[in-house]
């Protein structure tokens, strides 16, 4: 079955470093998606991207989607104690199938 | 506009019961999914529903099933209770274009 696959698993980062999620997917995606989980909530949409290719922006974070849409990108820049948490891609496979499946999530730590 | 609800929030349980987790989606969504994170484990897709109908499910044995009611509510059921059980439960409402989950209902199996 389709595997979506997150590197690193943990990242700890000096306060105003720049830090990059990297998602994997076994088998083409239709879109990627992102989601932010502070500690302790739950799990909260951050932006889609659909077209091969394609970059996003959203004030400090930076979404890319691969070429051939098995892979993506999140960068944060200049990182802040609010970017804690951990992020998760998700994809639903090229076939149509709704099913969303999660990668296995980078867990960011801030050192202030 | 209220967003996806679940109840309860917190559900203790002994091993060999059965849980019932509930969830009711935002207005005018008729799919339903239900995700289990255990600890330290990302996202693991459970099952989805639409329209009153199962449309797919997980990798998870038959005592964990679920249903949709005519109005779109869904229950999560989990029989014969096992430790590895413990995780929070997530729904979530019409995943195109993400938007978002509820806030969980964690449940511990003692």
């Amino acid at each position: 079955g389709q595997q979506v696959m997150q590197i690193p698993q943990y990242q700890h980062v000096q306060e105003g470093e720049d830090f990059t999620t990297y998602c994997n997917s076994s088998t083409t995606l239709s879109n990627i998606q992102w989601y932010k989980q502070r500690p302790g909530g739950h799990p909260v949409f951050l932006i889609q991207l659909v077209k091969s290719g394609e970059v996003k922006k959203q004030k400090r974070l930076t979404f890319q989607f691969g070429e051939a849409k098995k892979n993506s990108s999140l960068h944060i820049t200049a990182t802040q104690t609010t970017d804690v948490g951990t992020y998760f891609c998700a994809g639903p496979p090229n076939f149509g199938n709704e099913k969303l499946t999660f990668g296995t999530g980078t867990r960011l730590t801030i050192i202030p | 506009e209220a967003g996806v609800t679940q109840s309860p929030t917190h559900l203790i349980k002994t091993r060999g019961q059965q849980a019932t987790l509930r969830c009711s989606p935002i207005s005018g969504h008729t799919s339903v999914y239900w995700y289990q994170q255990a600890l330290g484990l990302g996202l693991q897709f459970l099952l989805w529903y639409d329209e009153g109908e199962e449309r797919n499910r997980g990798n998870f044995p038959p005592r964990f099933s679920g249903r949709q009611f005519p109005n779109y509510s869904s229950e999560l059921n989990v029989n014969a209770l096992e430790l590895e059980d413990s995780a929070l439960y997530l729904c979530a409402s019409s995943l195109v274009g993400g938007p978002g989950f509820g806030s969980g209902t964690r449940l511990t199996v003692v």
